[in-house]
């Protein structure tokens, strides 16, 4: 079936840099319609969007906070999506969740389970 | 940055009834291209409506409105409802989210 699974996380400490990773599974990867976004949520908060990368890898947006700090990169004969995350801040401090943009559908309607990330000393 | 504010806050309702939740944004939205999304505590969030009005999901939501103001209606409130309801707007990067209403029962 359609799957997406996150792996990755964990505690680190503040300014060091960690990557997560998002399997995909059960769709075409490279198809054109498929962007993948990473979106976050701190605890007992709101959903926050994080990034996109377009289906080819060749358009890649970024939410201010993350901006020049995170990095999305996809692998497509791997069917892998990551997320290059360096200077980790507290704030920073989520579940991540990695997610299908479908554009005939134009919403996310895949999502992974996500992944927690700890920022720390 | 298009800003999403989504209203009201907490919408405490009986199962049975109707629920209506607003999502209102700062600019238009490109295309109407707003989504919503039901998340339950310790699950990822569920695409419900794409497109402002088109379904991916069962025929008791609903979505509607245009350019700045959106709503999503529940017409016939389940148990399982009950959750926290998110729109979301793909028009123009930043692909942000409106803050969460929270629909508890009454």
């Amino acid at each position: 079936q359609v799957q997406l699974v996150e792996s990755g996380g964990g505690v680190v400490q503040p300014g060091r840099s960690l990557r997560l990773s998002c399997a995909a599974s059960g769709f075409t990867f490279t198809l054109s319609n498929y962007g993948m976004h990473w979106v976050r949520q701190a605890p007992g908060k709101g959903l926050e969007w994080v990034t996109v990368i377009s289906y080819d890898g060749n358009t890649k947006y970024y939410a201010d906070s993350v901006k020049g700090r995170f990095t999305i990169s996809r692998d497509t004969s791997k069917g892998m999506l990551y997320l290059q995350m360096n200077s980790l801040r507290a704030e920073d401090t989520a579940v991540y969740y990695c997610g299908r943009y479908d554009a005939s559908v134009q919403g996310m309607d895949v999502w992974g389970q996500g992944t927690t990330v700890t920022v720390s000393s | 940055e298009i800003v999403l504010t989504q209203s009201p806050g907490t919408l405490s309702l009986s199962p049975g009834e109707r629920a209506t939740l607003s999502c209102r944004a700062s600019q238009s939205v490109s295309n109407n291209y707003l989504a919503w999304y039901q998340q339950k505590p310790g699950q990822a969030p569920r695409l419900l409506i794409y497109g402002a009005s088109s379904r991916a999901t069962e025929d008791r939501f609903s979505g509607s409105g245009s350019g700045t103001d959106f709503t999503l209606t529940i017409s016939r409130l389940e148990p399982e409802d009950f959750a926290v309801y998110y729109c979301q707007q793909f028009g123009t990067s930043p692909y942000t989210f409106g803050q969460g209403t929270k629909l508890e029962i009454k």
